[in-house]
């Protein structure tokens, strides 16, 4: 099955240090999502990319959607401590529409 | 929030025993999910439902079957619980699959399962 590295699986970061996440695929992506889930809650979604070399942002927040479409990141700059939380990516296989979420990042701020 | 309702929230029971988990939803949303999550695995789907007695099963159904006799309920059973089914259980909505339209999933808060 299609495998989904997402890197790195835990991160710690002072308050104000920026914080990236990489989600890789082994196959080519039809599209990919994000979401966010904060301790205790459940995911929600932040954002959609469709195509390749595709750059969305959102505030502090910058999402990548790589050339060949196997590969993505989200860039927080600057975090804050709202910005705790895991965030997962959500691949859609474009050969057989599998959805596959990566095993998530884990964010911690230090304040 | 969309309206999600998973019930129960909490639950233990014992192994071999049967579980049904219920999800309900008000938004009339086609698609439906069900997912478990786990410590270093993410979320997992179970199985998903495209409509009315439509579904499909996902990459860790083994163990599980499900039900959705109507829209806006989807139910997920484990016929004889076993302790590897210890897990966080999420259910999911969406107007339409993802690769077809820039739909995002909105999940329900979650259903705490413990068997032991």
């Amino acid at each position: 099955g299609q495998q989904v590295m997402q890197i790195p699986q835990y991160q710690h970061v002072q308050e104000g240090e920026d914080f990236t996440t990489y989600c890789n695929s082994s196959t080519t992506l039809s599209n990919i999502q994000w979401y966010k889930q904060r301790p205790g809650g459940h995911p929600v979604f932040l954002i959609q990319l469709v195509k390749s070399g595709e750059v969305k942002k959102q505030k502090r927040l910058t999402f990548q959607f790589g050339e060949a479409k196997k590969n993505s990141s989200l860039h927080i700059t600057a975090t804050q401590t709202t910005d705790v939380g895991t965030y997962f990516c959500l691949l859609s296989n474009s050969g057989n529409e599998k959805l596959t979420f990566g095993t998530g990042t884990r964010l911690t701020i230090i304040p | 929030d969309a309206g999600i309702t998973q019930s129960p929230r909490h639950k233990v029971t014992e192994t071999g025993t049967p579980v049904t988990l219920r999800c309900h939803q008000t938004e009339n949303h086609r698609y439906m999910y069900w997912y478990r999550q786990d410590p270093g695995h993410g979320l997992r789907l179970i199985h998903y439902s495209y409509g009315v007695k439509d579904t499909d099963k996902g990459e860790v159904s083994d163990g599980y079957s499900v039900s959705r006799s109507k829209t806006e309920d989807f139910l997920l059973t484990l016929e004889s619980a076993t302790s590897s089914q210890t897990s966080v259980y999420f259910c999911a909505i969406s107007e339409s699959r993802v690769i077809y339209g820039n739909q995002p999933q909105h999940f329900g808060d979650g259903t705490r399962l413990s068997i032991l």
